[in-house]
């Protein structure tokens, strides 16, 4: 049973256009929201966060939302670029765990192609 | 370069075969973390050490089998796999702050395992 869902497995876009990459989660634990980026025969890197107690983050041509009453965020790409052609990962956490370390989930990713 | 490296980056093996992979970061981060990523499907933690130790064990079969001697090495032992075991394997580090999990994970570029 997924806690995040992705349920794009891929998404085509024209360059220059904007992207959105949408995920939901279940646990209403979750504070803490990452997305991750990979490229092909490579680890995944991080690429944007945002806490719950914002609803937007902003960085560069990166924009995460959240919408905490719909257990959903997405992340925005504009203007898109055939270089941000990979898999994009969400990913959730509790970020006051109580462990010492923290427990990152994520969900499956969609593979964005971005046509020149 | 992210900081954390695996090898082998490929590895085909028996099922009666053992072979050991390994992670090294130098980034000075004191959390370790092995995940399995299959083919369309979400990256599945499967064993985390913080400070040298274990500390989750997600339920993995013991045909896998961690080993952390140092902060800054992780391996993971495989014997007697089987093809379903065929994956990426990803090792990922973190520095864990006391009370905070907002720092991301450096991933790997993975070790892809296939078992005949």
């Amino acid at each position: 049973d997924q806690q995040v869902k992705q349920n794009s497995p891929s998404l085509s876009v024209q360059e220059g256009r904007i992207s959105i990459l949408n995920c939901d989660y279940t646990n209403s634990m979750f504070d803490y929201f990452l997305w991750y980026k990979k490229y092909p025969a490579e680890g995944p890197t991080f690429l944007i966060s945002i806490s719950s107690i914002k609803d937007k983050n902003e960085d560069g041509r990166f924009t995460v939302f959240l919408n905490k009453s719909a257990k959903h965020l997405s992340l925005h790409i504009v203007p898109s670029q055939p270089g941000d052609s990979a898999v994009y990962f969400c990913a959730a956490s509790v970020s006051l765990s109580k462990t010492s370390y923290d427990k990152v989930i994520f969900g499956p990713g969609t593979s964005l192609s971005v046509i020149p | 370069e992210t900081g954390v490296t695996q090898t082998p980056r490929h590895l085909v093996m028996g099922m009666t075969n053992k072979k050991s992979l390994k992670c090294e970061q130098h980034l000075g981060h004191n959390a370790m973390y092995w995940y399995k990523q299959s083919a369309k499907k979400p990256l599945e933690l499967m064993f985390v050490y913080s400070l040298e130790e274990r500390v989750e064990n997600n339920s993995v079969p013991s045909r896998f089998s961690p080993e952390c001697p140092n902060s800054s090495h992780l391996f993971l032992h495989l014997h007697t796999l089987q093809p379903e075991d065929s994956a990426l394997y990803l090792c990922a580090s973190k520095s864990r702050l006391a009370g905070l999990s907002t720092d991301t994970q450096y991933f790997g570029p993975g070790t892809r395992l296939t078992v005949l």
